[in-house]
């Protein structure tokens, strides 16, 4: 089965540069997630998207934004990059109706050096 | 959403039955217990999900206690590769929208040859 898909996988910056992540979820959800999970940390909600509008939102610096196109991939933007950005960037859909079981993708690892 | 308690850690035999509880004692009548594990530094995998009634799956079976306070995932014939941090998480119905997972510290299970 088709899964969610991530690029790049890994991700080299200095700091101060910005980076762009990209989801594209499973065909056919229409919602996707973004998470972030510093080194021993659990995993961190950072935005959502329903339908191509932004749906939830939770820790998110103001220097990261995200949207979701028309064909429902999804791109997260960093910009001013810091160390403290060094993590695992999880994306996740769901399917159509509300239904809330989220299906990871295999993440980004962003090394900020 | 209502805070979840898991043990830190737990440990289990290959081949027996894994059990991990999750104390959920403020939980409301429209949340549902859901069960996320993530495998060493991959994308967390959806397991299983319950209102009030006992489910199971191909993966694992969830009871939940009749008052809701607490569940126990179970995991019939553990295998090395079940090896992983289970996470318990409440949420309610999102009615359609793209609520985020808040992930606990969850419980690092180990398999033990």
């Amino acid at each position: 089965a088709a899964g969610v898909i991530q690029s790049p996988r890994h991700l080299i910056k200095e700091k101060r540069e910005t980076a762009t992540l990209k989801c594209y979820p499973i065909p056919r959800h229409d919602t996707v997630y973004w998470y972030q999970q510093g080194p021993g940390q659990d995993p961190q909600f950072l935005i959502s998207f329903y339908e191509k509008m932004q749906s939830d939102k939770g820790s998110i610096p103001d220097r990261f934004s995200a949207q979701q196109f028309s064909d429902y991939h999804s791109e997260l933007n960093m910009s001013s990059l810091e160390l403290g950005d060094s993590a695992l960037y999880f994306c996740a859909s769901s399917p159509l109706a509300g239904v809330d079981t989220q299906y990871f993708g295999p993440g980004t690892r962003l090394t900020v050096l | 959403d209502a805070k979840t308690t898991q043990p830190p850690s737990m440990d289990c035999a290959e081949g027996r039955a894994a059990n991990l509880p999750c104390n959920h004692s403020t939980i409301s009548g429209n949340e549902y217990v859901y069960w996320y594990r993530q495998i060493h530094s991959q994308g967390p995998q959806y397991i299983i999900h319950g209102l009030k009634n006992n489910e199971t799956n191909e993966m694992a079976s969830l009871i939940i206690t009749e008052d809701r306070k607490s569940s126990t995932l179970i995991l019939p014939h553990a295998t090395l590769r079940d090896t992983a941090v289970y996470y318990c998480i409440v949420m309610g119905w999102s009615g359609g929208g793209a609520d985020g997972l808040t992930f606990g510290k969850g419980t690092h299970l180990i398999i033990q040859p």
